[in-house]
């Protein structure tokens, strides 16, 4: 079973379109995040939500909107995409707000031509 | 500003070749250090979580230990299968609950 799964694994569009990002875990999880993987690797949070109720919001232009429906989904849509948003996309969950026991999903890599 | 900085920035070693990957860190104060592993195309996976200074935590060939200034991640008789990506990340008491990551070490292990 997998733990934390994403959808889609890849998005390929036009700047200027709007994009979402499925996450769900199956975990039992209270914590879900964001985060970003760009093209040298590094790896910064952009959201955390504790039981759907935003714990963290990163310096993430406001074009990036979370939306958490239930305690199992954590959803990323994006408005107006630019070239700089291309990059991998992990969601995560954790027992608690500590990150301890953290799991990833596998990625969505966005690129925008 | 929390700041992570990793060393060295890639290793190569050959299988059985012990080593030891280093992470510094900079915090106002530290709630927890938390090591991962990344394989290429994939999520980062959790190793450890460390929380205070002396603490050491191990799991098959990896060892995790935290000073006040810095983690190693000590890898004994290292098999092709510990190549990976290998991320240093921590949690400070001042920044609202953000996690701060490395930007890793690549770690190659060779027959």
């Amino acid at each position: 079973d997998t733990a934390v799964s994403q959808t889609p694994k890849y998005l390929v569009t036009q700047m200027g379109n709007d994009k979402s990002i499925k996450c769900e875990q199956n975990l039992g999880h209270d914590t879900m995040y964001w985060y970003k993987q760009d093209s040298k690797k590094f790896l910064k949070i952009m959201f955390s939500y504790n039981n759907k109720e935003l714990i963290i919001n990163e310096t993430v232009p406001n074009r990036f909107s979370p939306k958490s429906p239930d305690k199992a989904h954590l959803n990323l849509h994006i408005n107006s995409l630019e070239l700089g948003d291309s990059a991998v996309y992990f969601c995560a969950s954790s027992p608690d707000e500590g990150y301890n026991e953290q799991f990833f999903g596998p990625g969505t890599r966005l690129t925008v031509l | 500003e929390d700041q992570v900085t990793q060393s060295p920035e890639a290793l190569r070693l050959q299988e059985g070749e012990s080593s030891s990957l280093n992470c510094s860190y900079t915090v106002s104060g530290l709630r927890g250090l938390f090591w991962y592993r990344q394989d290429p195309g994939k999520g980062p996976e959790f190793l450890f979580t460390l929380y205070s200074a002396g603490e050491e935590k191990e799991k098959e060939r990896l060892k995790a230990t935290l000073t006040k200034k810095e983690s190693f991640l000590h890898i004994t008789a290292p098999k092709p299968e510990d190549s990976a990506t290998y991320l240093c990340a921590v949690l400070s008491t001042g920044t609202a609950s953000k996690l701060t990551f490395g930007t890793g070490t690549r770690l190659q292990v060779t027959l």
